[in-house]
């Protein structure tokens, strides 16, 4: 089984400040990783897929890179709507698996 | 559009079973695979298995074989999940979510919680 890791848990940022969440594999998954948004009460969002592709309507401040082990999410110039918790999730080899999760607070 | 409606809410206690459904509209049911994922309060997601509505096959995470069934109905578009011998730690947010192999899960269901409790 692929284990996914993410850091940090937990980020306290101010708006407009620039956040970074990695991802890293425990083996290679080429680009087979994709990241979900997830808001308190509500179903997980596909926000990026394969590393860097980002789904339609998702503003342009996220972004994501990497490829193998290691990957980025990337949120530019956060806005108080972006609080929420990120999973990054794996579909290279069954059993799929998710990260732990990294939650974003707003300061 | 694309929309995945789940079952209410459940109550169940210890040892009973649980089957929570999921309607498909907006897109063709059997051209998309349907997955499963859980959440339990508090924590992450834990992908449970997935099923293929054209074929019928099946492929379960290895920690609830045996307790898991997935089905699908393609003449109504909805896919099922059948979890037995329920136990606390299965209390949970229950999630459908549409895919195409190897893709990721690109639209999901509302969640449906299940409670185990005596």
């Amino acid at each position: 089984e692929i284990v996914l890791t993410q850091s940090p848990d937990v980020q306290s940022v101010t708006p407009k400040e620039k956040v970074t969440i990695t991802c890293r594999a425990s083996q290679s998954i080429g680009s087979s990783l994709h990241w979900y948004q997830q808001k308190p009460g509500q179903s997980p969002k596909l926000l990026i897929k394969y590393a860097s592709q980002s789904m339609s309507g998702v503003p342009s401040r996220f972004s994501g890179s990497g490829s193998g082990t290691d990957f980025t999410l990337t949120i530019n110039s956060l806005e108080a709507e972006d609080a929420a918790a990120y999973y990054c999730h794996q579909s290279s080899s069954l059993p799929q698996t998710f990260g732990p999760g990294t939650k974003v607070d707003i300061k | 559009q694309v929309q995945l409606v789940q079952s209410g809410a459940e109550v169940k206690k210890p040892g009973a079973s649980v089957k929570v459904s999921c309607k498909a509209s907006g897109y063709t049911f059997p051209s998309y695979g349907i997955t499963w994922v859980r959440q339990a309060p508090g924590q992450g997601l834990e992908w449970m298995g997935w099923i293929s509505p054209y074929i019928g096959n099946t492929n379960y995470a290895q920690k609830l074989q045996g307790r898991v069934t997935m089905t699908t109905d393609t003449s109504t578009s909805s896919a099922y999940m059948e979890l037995m011998s329920l136990r606390s730690d299965d209390t949970a947010v229950y999630y459908c979510a549409r895919f195409r192999f190897g893709d990721p899960f690109d639209y999901w269901g509302q969640g449906t919680l299940v409670t185990v409790s005596s």
